[in-house]
């Protein structure tokens, strides 16, 4: 199984440029995440969907949109990107919500904006 | 409530030595702590996980030791190799609760020098 794969790997994006990341899962998993992670600063929460269909945010939503129109795949987009925006970027699933049988995360997209 | 504080942010130990890493919690209705491990350029993944019901799991060299009473939880890695070098997170979360989602800590860069 291929698992949650995260396309494109590196990307860089100027300024007020829009662009939209690829997270596709093969699990099944009904919980899909998104997570920003930067020096420090720990994995923070962008968005979650616990379904098809459904989508909510998480602790720092701002500057970015979702949607789950399949289980599978789980699109993040960068709508006017700005300079705060460059991070490394996380897509992961999960079986149940608090994770019991654990997160599968990607291997990450690295943005930098500039 | 919501928080997870690790503790430190960032460790160097000699090959052999004992890594102590420190989590601690507010919300004592969480009853899940897992440890993810993040090697460069991949996504975290899961290490060890334990319930509040013991105070102690090991697996392999990894050991996880959970103090209920002081809301504290630690990942101790005996023997430690170089190729344990990663960043590790500590998390938390209430695994009854259908919209609980995992809390991570700010996470732990450690280095295992030869």
């Amino acid at each position: 199984n291929a698992g949650v794969t995260q396309t494109p790997k590196f990307h860089i994006l100027k300024i007020g440029q829009s662009m939209t990341l690829q997270c596709t899962q093969d699990m099944n998993h009904n919980y899909m995440y998104w997570y920003r992670q930067d020096p420090g600063m720990g994995l923070k929460l962008i968005y979650y969907s616990v379904g098809a269909g459904i989508t909510d945010k998480g602790e720092v939503p701002n500057g970015y949109n979702v949607s789950r129109s399949t289980t599978e795949d789980f699109p993040l987009r960068l709508e006017l990107a700005a300079p705060s925006q460059t991070s490394v970027y996380f897509c992961a699933s999960s079986y149940s919500m608090a994770g019991a049988n654990g997160y599968t995360f990607g291997s990450g997209t690295r943005l930098t904006v500039v | 409530q919501q928080q997870v504080k690790q503790s430190p942010q960032s460790l160097i130990v000699q090959k052999g030595g004992i890594p102590i890493i420190n989590c601690a919690y507010e919300n004592t209705a969480f009853d899940y702590f897992p440890w993810y491990q993040q090697f460069p350029g991949k996504g975290p993944a899961l290490l060890i996980a334990i319930r509040p019901d013991v105070s102690e799991k090991k697996e392999g060299r990894f050991t996880i030791s959970f103090n209920k009473s002081a809301k504290q939880f630690s990942l101790h890695i005996m023997d430690s190799q170089p190729g344990d070098s990663a960043t590790y997170f500590c998390a938390a979360t209430w695994i009854g609760g259908a919209t609980n989602k995992l809390i991570f800590g700010t996470g732990t860069l450690l280095a295992v020098q030869p």
